[in-house]
This record gives C-alpha cells, sequence and structure tokens, in this order.
C-alpha cells in the first residue's frame, strides 16, 4: 500500500527541548512538505523539499529544520526556539513540478508541549 | 494577510440537499485550486481541483466552479450525505502545481438526517 507514515501520532515534548516528527513516503514523489495546523487556522506551510538534499523555508519556518538526505524521507525537528510549537503537524508529498496534481497527505502529529 | 479565505466556518445541510461551500482568494497569481476534506485527527483527504484555464470541474458529486473575474470558488456537494460530514479546505498555487499551496481556514459541514 503507497501512503505516507508519520510517527508518532502524539507527542508530548518538555520546554526547552527539541523532538524530530518523521515522515515517510513510498509513492515515489520527488516533493515533501511540512504543514502545521492550529485551531481554527488553515494548514500554514513551514518547509518544503522538491528534491534530495535541497529544501526551502516556507511561510513559518522559524524555530524548524528539516533534512532531506533520502528521497522517502522528510524530518522535521521542532526546536527549542519555536516559540508556539503545539500544534497538528501535517507532512505531505506531491509529484513535484507535475501540472494539476494532488498533494496527499500523512495522518498528522500532534506536539504538545508540556 | 489572508490570501485563501472561507468566510463560512461551519454549514448545515440536510441529507439529500445540495451543499455548497465557499472560497474567496486575493492573490491573482494563483491558478491551480484544490478542496480537500478532513476529519478531525487525521490528514486532509484529496477531493477535487480545478485549473484557471476552467471554470468548471466535476467528479461524481463533487463540482467545483472557478470565477476567476471575481476570485471566488465554490465546491457543491449533490446530493450530500452524512458521510460528507467533515471540514473542508480550499487551497490555491500559484504555479499550477500542488506545491506551496496556501489553504483556507476550512468550512465545518454537517448533513443531518
Amino acid at each position: 500500500d503507497g501512503g505516507i507514515t508519520q510517527s508518532p501520532k502524539y507527542l508530548f515534548r518538555k520546554e526547552g527541548q527539541n523532538v524530530t516528527l518523521s515522515c515517510e513516503q513510498n509513492l515515489n514523489h520527488d516533493a515533501m512538505y511540512w504543514y502545521r495546523q492550529d485551531p481554527g487556522q488553515g494548514l500554514r506551510l513551514i518547509y518544503y523539499s522538491q528534491i534530495v538534499n535541497d529544501f526551502q523555508k516556507g511561510d513559518i519556518a522559524e524555530g524548524y529544520s528539516v533534512s532531506r538526505e533520502k528521497k522517502e524521507s522528510f524530518p522535521l525537528t521542532v526546536t527549542s526556539a519555536q516559540k508556539n510549537p503545539t500544534a497538528f503537524y501535517l507532512c505531505a508529498s506531491s509529484l513535484g513540478q507535475l501540472m494539476n496534481t494532488e498533494a496527499f497527505f500523512g495522518q498528522g502529529t500532534r506536539l504538545t508541549v508540556v | 494577510d489572508q490570501q485563501v479565505k472561507q468566510n463560512s466556518p461551519s454549514l448545515s445541510v440536510q441529507e439529500g440537499r445540495i451543499s455548497i461551500l465557499n472560497c474567496d482568494y486575493t492573490n491573482s497569481m494563483f491558478d491551480y485550486f484544490l478542496w480537500y476534506k478532513k476529519y478531525p485527527a487525521e490528514g486532509p483527504t484529496f477531493l477535487i481541483s480545478i485549473s484557471s484555464i476552467k471554470d468548471k470541474n466535476e467528479d461524481g458529486r463533487f463540482t467545483v466552479f472557478l470565477n476567476k473575474s471575481a476570485k471566488h470558488l465554490s465546491l457543491h456537494i449533490v446530493p450530500s450525505q452524512p458521510g460528507d460530514s467533515a471540514v473542508y479546505f480550499c487551497a490555491a498555487s500559484g504555479d499550477g502545481t500542488a506545491s506551496k499551496l496556501t489553504f483556507g481556514t476550512g468550512t465545518r459541514l454537517q448533513v443531518t438526517l
């Protein structure tokens, strides 16, 4: 079954700690993305990667870091510099620069800072 | 600055009737639009999309209409079913692809019996 797997589903972090969210896809997609959803808001783009070993900041990249060492994997690290990290994080992938295609989303990781 | 707006946070429709969800955008560079459906604590699932070269796209019970001059799109679901109850997001892209989507804030649809 092809898809996007995010883990863990729920994550708790103490203030001041870094935490890494996993995202793996077996759709052979070139592009991968990280979005954040807050209550009552839409999804906001954190980082995206169009190709292995390359990534760009999205609209709200401050306090986050990513890597794209493999096509299948795009982990997101929420650093202690992120001032309001509690949110629902969604990873997505797509066929990149192919026109009129959609992004496929994982099931999300809910991060809570305690 | 909200470039994609869904001004109705919620909508209630009877089963069998038509559901119309609306979306407005301000960025004239957007040329590709998508609708996603989302259940709580799950990732969004793709429903339907439309390119700016079209004004209508249909897929089964779902039809999306695009009015470029008004910068407005709408999603019609007919007939509405209880399983359609979810939050619906519209999203827009400026390069015809699914890259760097800008999302609206969502409309919660409740289909009642």
